[in-house]
């Protein structure tokens, strides 16, 4: 089975611009958890999505959105990047219904560098 | 303040030496979540412990969730260097899985 794909792997972005990172979960699995993690706040709770709906939202600004598609591929979207949005966003589905309660498996992440 | 906190942070060892890594929280929780994430690679769970007092292990690494369900801690026995890695606890809170900050484990041969 194959695990979670997220692309691309690294970019480089500046200051102002807008990035678009992807997730294709786990075959079976329709729940889509995002997180960012960096060195100084350890993994911090984006958004999660199941059946194409937002179930649970982390307490980052508007800039950062996301969405599910009917084939439980996810993206999520930040816009007018600040330095501070460098981090590894990394993806997990998980086979569960009630939201990210159960096993997360992750993706090897999107690793962004804002100059 | 974050919700589950761990200490050490970071810790440097030999081979062979025992450690154990604490998760705490003045939180309750219904269970907690091991997992170790291996540089350049996403977080893999290793044990969910949901009773409290419950104890699990897996290999040379024992798992304890406590009485209160407000702490656990992660044993390793005779560490090797192939146990290098970042070690998070999580628990469930609001609907959401949410991460201690980690220990970062280095085992020196």
């Amino acid at each position: 089975k194959a695990g979670v794909t997220q692309t691309p792997r690294y970019l480089i972005k500046t200051r102002g611009q807008q990035v678009t990172l992807s997730c294709s979960p786990i075959s079976g699995h329709r729940s889509v958890s995002w997180y960012q993690q960096t060195p100084g706040q350890g993994l911090q709770f984006l958004f999660e999505y199941f059946s194409e709906t937002q179930r649970n939202k982390g307490n980052f600004p508007g800039r950062f959105s996301g969405r599910q598609f009917s084939n439980s591929r996810s993206e999520m979207n930040v816009s007018t990047l600040e330095l501070g949005d460098s981090a590894l966003y990394l993806c997990a589905s998980s086979p569960e219904g009630g939201g990210p309660t159960g096993e997360l498996f992750f993706g090897e992440g999107s690793r962004l560098t804002v100059l | 303040t974050q919700l589950l906190e761990q200490s050490p942070q970071f810790l440097s060892i030999q081979e062979g030496e025992n450690l154990t890594v604490y998760c705490n929280s003045s939180s309750v929780f219904s269970s907690l979540q091991w997992y170790r994430q291996e540089p350049g690679e996403g977080p893999v769970l290793l044990v969910t412990v949901v009773t409290g007092g419950e104890v699990k292990k897996l290999k040379r690494l024992t798992f304890q969730f406590g009485d209160a369900r407000k702490d656990s801690s992660l044993h390793i026995t005779a560490a090797q260097p192939g146990d290098t890695g970042l070690y998070l606890c999580a628990g469930v809170k609001g609907g959401k899985l949410i991460f201690g900050q980690g220990t970062e484990l280095s085992v020196k041969p």
